[in-house]
């Protein structure tokens, strides 16, 4: 079964904080892979896309390990806004069904303290 | 602007009731999809369609129905067979069956009264 492991946390840490979360992923043939944000009861939003160089996006910074199967997002400088579920998405071929099928974690839960 | 609109935001259900929950897009994105969500859940995939006239199961289809009928809509329709209805549903949409980013709708909270 194909699957996505994500620490629920929650991590509480204070403003200013550094932290980081990672994702694991079963499927050695997955192909692309997300971050996504979702606050309670809201949708997910589209944090950032993953890349194999690794990418950064202001504070936000994203790494893909393929042979160790994870990746990571880092968050410098956590501000209040930043509380919040953060789900890790990887894309990858179903060949049995002939599409792209999106696998989601459980998401883990950050909570930002003044 | 372009996007993806669920109705309605709250939803109620009676036992042995069928509910139909909307889902709109204004895209023009080839594929959506169904998920459900429990609470500390990850999404789990009901339905997915890829084109117009044709939808797939997904991992959780059992007591519930889709169509397809038009390019912009994927209603979803919540049967009595559902036994455990409770949940928030999302629908999201993305621009063929790539590799692309999903685009989701606000979700409606499904309750049995």
């Amino acid at each position: 079964r194909k699957e996505v492991e994500q620490d629920p946390g929650p991590f509480n840490v204070p403003e200013g904080a550094t932290v980081a979360f990672n994702c694991t992923y079963s499927n050695s043939a997955s192909q692309s892979f997300f971050w996504y944000r979702q606050d309670c009861r809201k949708e997910p939003k589209l944090l950032m896309s993953v890349y194999s160089s690794g990418n950064e996006d202001g504070r936000f910074t994203a790494q893909l390990n393929r042979a160790s199967q994870y990746i990571s997002l880092l968050i410098r400088d956590s501000k209040l806004s930043d509380s919040a579920t953060y789900l890790c998405v990887v894309n990858e071929v179903d060949s049995g069904a002939g599409s792209y099928q999106l696998t989601f974690g459980k998401g883990t839960k950050l909570s930002v303290i003044p | 602007d372009g996007g993806i609109t669920q109705s309605p935001k709250y939803l109620f259900r009676k036992e042995g009731q069928n509910v139909t929950l909307s889902c709109e897009q204004n895209l023009n994105h080839d594929a959506m999809y169904w998920y459900r969500q429990d609470p500390g859940q990850g999404l789990r995939l009901i339905y997915y369609s890829q084109i117009v006239n044709d939808f797939q199961k997904g991992d959780i289809a059992e007591g519930y129905s889709v169509s397809r009928e038009k390019k912009e809509s994927f209603p979803l329709t919540v049967t009595s067979a559902q036994k455990n209805p409770t949940a928030f549903y999302l629908c999201a949409s993305r621009q063929g069956p790539g590799l692309r980013k999903l685009f989701f709708g606000s979700g409606t909270q499904l309750s049995v009264l």
